[in-house]
């Protein structure tokens, strides 16, 4: 099983500083098949990049993704207070399960 | 611009069956497959499973198979139930689209707690 690790767990920044969250398998993953999420409390998750690096339709181009194999990063470019939400990465392979998510980063502003 | 909503009782014993039905509003429900997603209170997110337009179905190992899907293509609908519940089942569902390609899940429903009760 291909496990997702998330950190920092919580990251504490002020507007418009750069926020770089990361998303380490332990195991390669293909990056067409990783992709991250936004979830603001009591709402449900919002998809924000798939592919690795491409953003969904929508998704303002403060938010960037970047990596391969192991390491992968979401990058929020300048932030803004609308941004307090926890992030999740996830992946899918065609071992089992299927679809796993990282564990979350809480960003707090 | 595709919306899912999920529906079934909030609140189960036991036990017994959590039944809970995914609507999707706008367009087709093929070559897509539809998952159902749970999130226990304050924790991460659990993928449970899906079900292809074609009704194959695939399902975490974790749930130990209790997990049942169907698919109703005429309503625009999908089902997950999950029988003899515990309080560990207790959790926000989700239902979700996920894209064929890149198994990403694009647009999902606002969520229902399912609750069980002793």
């Amino acid at each position: 099983e291909i496990v997702l690790t998330q950190s920092p767990g919580t990251l504490s920044l002020s507007p418009g500083e750069r926020a770089s969250l990361s998303c380490r398998a332990s195991q390669s993953v293909t990056s067409t098949y990783l992709a991250w999420y936004q979830q603001k409390p009591g709402q449900a998750p919002r998809l924000l990049i798939y592919g690795a690096s491409s953003r969904a339709t929508g998704i303002p181009d403060r938010f960037s993704g970047s990596g391969s194999g192991t390491d992968f990063t979401l990058t929020i470019s300048s932030l803004q207070p609308e941004d307090v939400a926890t992030y999740y990465c996830q992946k899918y392979n065609k071992g089992v399960p299927l679809t796993t998510f990282g564990q979350g980063t809480r960003l707090e502003i | 611009q595709v919306q899912l909503q999920e529906s079934g009782p909030g609140l189960v014993k036991a036990s017994e069956t959590l039944s809970l039905t995914c609507t999707v509003s706008s367009g087709s429900m093929s070559t897509y497959y539809w998952s159902w997603i749970r999130q226990h209170p304050g924790k991460g997110l659990e993928w449970i499973g899906y079900i292809y337009y074609n009704g194959n179905t695939f399902f975490n190992p974790s749930l130990n198979s209790r997990v049942t899907m169907s698919l109703d293509t005429s309503k625009n609908q999908f089902s997950l139930k999950l029988p003899s519940v515990t309080a560990a089942d207790t959790a926000v569902y989700y239902c979700a689209r996920e894209h064929t390609w890149n198994r990403s899940f694009d647009f999902w429903g606002q969520g229902t707690l399912g609750t069980v009760s002793s």
